[in-house]
């Protein structure tokens, strides 16, 4: 079974641009979260989702933003990048229900310069 | 809210040394319990959780972790290290109830096993 796949792996933006990753969870799962990996903050969650619908959100400014697809797959997008946003940003996929087990993808890194 | 704290940001170990990486966690609700692996340049992996029931649980690479309820820990040990359990190690929580998944992590500790 393909695990959870996150494209592209790297990007490099400017300031002031608009970027959009994209997550595609294992076949079967419908909740994606999404989470970003600073040295200095660690790993922080911004979203989650299941079946199409927002769970659950962390605190993050509007910039940031997402959606789920009815394939499960997901995308997030950050508008008005600033260089703090440069990041390790991971997805997440899970059956959802008892087993509370969370596959992560190998992350986007954004370089905002 | 949840809260994790890895007492630790860095470990050295020498290879077949023990080892013990140490969490606790603040909440005001019960909580699922989580340790996660991370090699260089790649995602997370799991390697043990708690859900309920016996409070030393086990992963298949010789890692274990026990529940302590009234200490807010979920310490992780190894008895003896390979240079292949090199990486960082991530703590995290859960709520047990409500339906969301979200994981609240701590900052990590980096194992490195030395020759």
């Amino acid at each position: 079974k393909a695990g959870v796949t996150q494209t592209p792996r790297y990007l490099i933006k400017t300031r002031g641009q608009q970027v959009t990753l994209s997550c595609s969870p294992i076949s079967g799962h419908r909740s994606v979260s999404w989470y970003q990996q600073t040295p200095g903050q660690g790993l922080q969650f911004l979203f989650e989702y299941f079946s199409e619908t927002q769970r659950n959100k962390g605190n993050f400014p509007g910039r940031f933003s997402g959606r789920q697809f009815s394939n499960s797959r997901s995308e997030m997008n950050v508008s008005t990048l600033e260089l703090g946003d440069s990041a390790l940003y991971l997805c997440a996929s899970s059956i959802s229900g008892e087993r509370y087990e969370q596959y992560f993808g190998p992350g986007t890194r954004l370089t905002v310069t | 809210a949840q809260s994790v704290t890895q007492l630790d940001s860095q470990v050295p170990v020498f290879e077949e040394a023990p080892v013990e990486l140490r969490c606790n966690y603040s909440s005001s609700v019960s909580v699922y319990l989580f340790w996660y692996v991370q090699y260089p340049n790649q995602g997370l992996q799991l390697l043990l959780k708690y859900l309920s029931g016996s409070t030393l649980v086990e992963s298949i690479n010789g890692f274990e972790a026990e529940f302590n309820k009234s200490q807010t820990s979920f310490h992780l040990r190894k008895p003896s290290v390979h240079i292949s359990d090199t990486a960082e190690y991530f703590c995290a929580v859960s709520k047990s109830q409500g339906g969301s998944e979200k994981l609240v992590f701590g900052k990590g500790t980096k194992l490195t096993v030395n020759p």
